[in-house]
């Protein structure tokens, strides 16, 4: 069955730092998301994609974040300088068709830890 | 902005006891669905309720879609050690695909 991948599995990183997540969608999915969840926490939406561009991001997904499908398979998220309040699970996930009416497929996530 | 919330927070049940999760939205949803998530993993799909009044059933599992289309339930029979992890519930925000978690109900079964 397809899946979603994500890499690295964990990341740990130093406050000021830049790191790029990378997650290789389902692959005849068009439609890209990227959740995080603190520690203990629930899941909370950061940005949709399609068509190479975002389609609504939320507040927490503030400038210092991005988005970017760099070829055909990979999906990333960059935070360019990291605080310690980043530190959280990411989870890419992806949906063949757009809308709220079809179930997304998370990856296993990236763990992100900022020191 | 919309808020999804659920009930209880932690459960804790003997194997074959019977398990409920309520979830509850402040503005009426045009769907909801439940993902499970198992200590360490990933969220996992489960089932997507689309009609006022719906109810689905996966084996053990029910699941139930309020008339007003603003609250919902996770019912499981006979809870196994299997169905240990979290389970949430998650609205759709808007026609992007944003999915609102609720806080999710996680579920210890001793056995």
């Amino acid at each position: 069955e397809p899946e979603v991948t994500q890499t690295p599995s964990h990341q740990v990183t130093q406050m000021g730092q830049e790191v790029i997540l990378r997650c290789v969608p389902i692959s005849n999915h068009l439609y890209f998301y990227w959740y995080r969840q603190i520690l203990g926490q629930k899941v909370e939406f950061l940005v949709s994609f399609y068509n190479n561009e975002i389609s609504e991001k939320s507040e927490i997904f503030d400038d210092q974040f991005s988005v970017e499908r760099p070829d055909g398979s990979n999906f990333t998220l960059k935070i360019r300088s990291t605080k310690l309040e980043d530190s959280a699970m990411y989870f890419c996930a992806s949906s063949r068709f757009k809308g709220p009416s079809y179930e997304q497929y998370f990856g296993p996530g990236t763990r992100l830890t900022v020191t | 902005g919309q808020q999804v919330m659920q009930i209880p927070q932690y459960q804790h049940v003997q194997e074959g006891e019977d398990f409920t999760t309520y979830c509850n939205s402040s503005t009426t949803l045009s769907n909801i669905q439940w993902y499970k998530q198992r200590p360490g993993g990933h969220p996992v799909f489960l089932i997507q309720l689309v009609k006022s009044g719906e109810v689905k059933k996966q084996k053990r599992l029910t699941f139930q879609f309020g008339e007003a289309k603003k609250n919902s339930s996770l019912h499981i029979t006979a809870t196994q050690t299997t169905d240990v992890g979290t389970y949430f519930c998650a609205g759709p925000r808007s026609n992007t695909g944003k999915l609102i978690f609720g806080q999710g109900t996680t579920l210890q079964v001793k056995p």
